[in-house]
């Protein structure tokens, strides 16, 4: 079955560098990843989609890639703020099932 | 739109009781899912929907029911709870099934059984 790794539990950096998150699989490349944000008592949020045929998307500071000889995704948020401090979820499709199957997710803090 | 509601927010249980965490969309979304979310886990999926009428176990459907008798409705009932099922249960919704949309979560329920 899928296996997905997110290899930090936590990542702290300094406002204003860019914070770079991964996301690795095991077995089959999935057809598309995602990407969500999670703030402690909430919901997680969706951020980006990114498709097996797409090596990078772009959204505001965000962006995200594919590497599917990798079996590799990066998030990566540029000129960080305070503000972008959270838990981000990397999730994938789960094949034949159908359903996402999430990472454990990787817990940012930006310092001022 | 109100999105994803979930209630209630917290909730304390006795080992055997029972319950129903309700969740409810406003999207006309086809697809929805439970997940419960665990300490050094991550998200699981307990159960799904791809519309009304029709349930499937997701990874995790020990000790839980649901049915789907609406497109706005899908509740999780435990059967008999046990202090293993101590966490917090996510609703989530989509458009479509297989589509690669976006998940929309509810704010989550938080359990606890003694």
């Amino acid at each position: 079955s899928q296996k997905i790794e997110q290899n930090s539990e936590a990542l702290n950096i300094q406002e204003g560098k860019t914070a770079t998150l991964t996301c690795n699989y095991t077995n089959y490349s999935p057809a598309y990843l995602q990407w969500y944000r999670q703030d402690p008592g909430r919901g997680p949020v969706f951020l980006l989609l990114i498709r097996e045929n797409e090596k990078e998307k772009r959204k505001e500071r965000l962006k995200v890639t594919f590497d599917t000889t990798l079996k590799q995704s990066l998030f990566h948020i540029t000129a960080s703020q305070p503000a972008d401090s959270a838990t981000y979820l990397c999730a994938l499709d789960g094949g034949s099932q159908g359903n996402l199957i999430f990472g454990k997710g990787t817990k940012l803090s930006v310092k001022p | 739109n109100a999105g994803v509601t979930q209630t209630p927010k917290f909730q304390v249980l006795k080992t055997g009781q029972s319950m129903t965490l309700q969740c409810a969309q406003d999207m006309n979304h086809e697809y929805m899912s439970w997940y419960r979310q665990d300490p050094g886990m991550g998200l699981r999926l307990i159960h799904y929907s791809v519309g009304a009428g029709i349930t499937d176990q997701g990874e995790v459907p020990n000790g839980y029911n649901v049915s789907r008798s609406t497109t706005e409705d899908f509740p999780l009932r435990l059967l008999s709870a046990a202090p293993s099922q101590t966490s917090v249960y996510f609703c989530a919704s989509s458009y479509e099934y297989r589509s690669a949309g976006e998940q929309y979560f509810g704010p989550g329920t938080r359990l606890t059984v003694t």
